[in-house]
């Protein structure tokens, strides 16, 4: 089944520590996106990328940081800098960022809580 | 500055009714519109888009309407069902960065 897969579900830190969300897609897609929601924010953009070994900061990507090595996984940390790392995290992937081709395509996320 | 704006947190409707949903955008140069559909702890799922060059699209129980002059689209939903309960957010693309989204609507089917 084609798909994005983002693991863990629930995923739990200590204040002080960096953590890597994971995410990868097999649906051929050259674009992906990591997003952060927040109880009424909806979906903020953290990071994107568009083909491999590129990616660009999205609205909120102070203490985030991504790679991009091959084109099925884009993980995500978020590091000791991130001042409220506590959210629930989408990862979304897209064929392409224009007209049609910019359907994205969302992962179950993560929930992440910073203890 | 919010580019895509759903101006109602949350929606009532009874079931078998009309549900409308509305969205605002500022950004003239979004080509293409998206609605989805997002329970709680998953992720959201397409629900249906329409071309900035079109101002209607129907897909079953759902139509878009999009009001170009305006800068405004609506979903409708008709018949609402229980099953439609979610929260519903409303998304503009154009440029290199992908999607904007709007805040959500919570819609609630109520029996």
């Amino acid at each position: 089944d084609g798909g994005i897969t983002q693991s863990p579900k629930y995923l739990f830190r200590k204040e002080g520590q960096n953590v890597t969300l994971s995410c990868e897609q097999n649906l051929n897609h050259d674009a992906m996106y990591w997003y952060r929601q927040d109880p009424g924010q909806g979906l903020r953009l953290i990071y994107y990328s568009q083909i491999v070994n590129d990616f660009q900061k999205g609205d909120i990507a102070e203490g985030y940081s991504v790679s991009r090595e091959k084109k099925e996984s884009f993980p995500l940390t978020v590091t000791s800098a991130q001042k409220n790392p506590t959210a629930f995290y989408l990862c979304a992937s897209s064929v392409g960022t224009s007209g049609r081709s910019n359907e994205q395509f969302f992962g179950p996320g993560t929930r992440l809580t910073v203890l | 500055d919010q580019q895509v704006k759903q101006n109602s947190p949350s929606l009532s409707v009874q079931e078998g009714r009309i549900s409308i949903l509305n969205c605002d955008y500022t950004n003239s140069m979004f080509d293409y519109f998206l609605w989805y559909k997002k329970y709680p702890a998953e992720g959201p799922t397409f629900l249906i888009s329409i071309s900035s060059i079109k101002d209607k699209n129907e897909d079953g129980r759902f139509t878009v309407f999009l009001n170009k002059s305006a800068k405004h689209l609506s979903l409708h939903i008709v018949p609402s069902q229980p099953g439609d309960s979610a929260v519903y957010f409303c998304a503009g693309g154009g440029g290199a960065d992908g999607l904007t989204f709007g805040k959500g609507t919570h819609l609630i089917i109520q029996p």
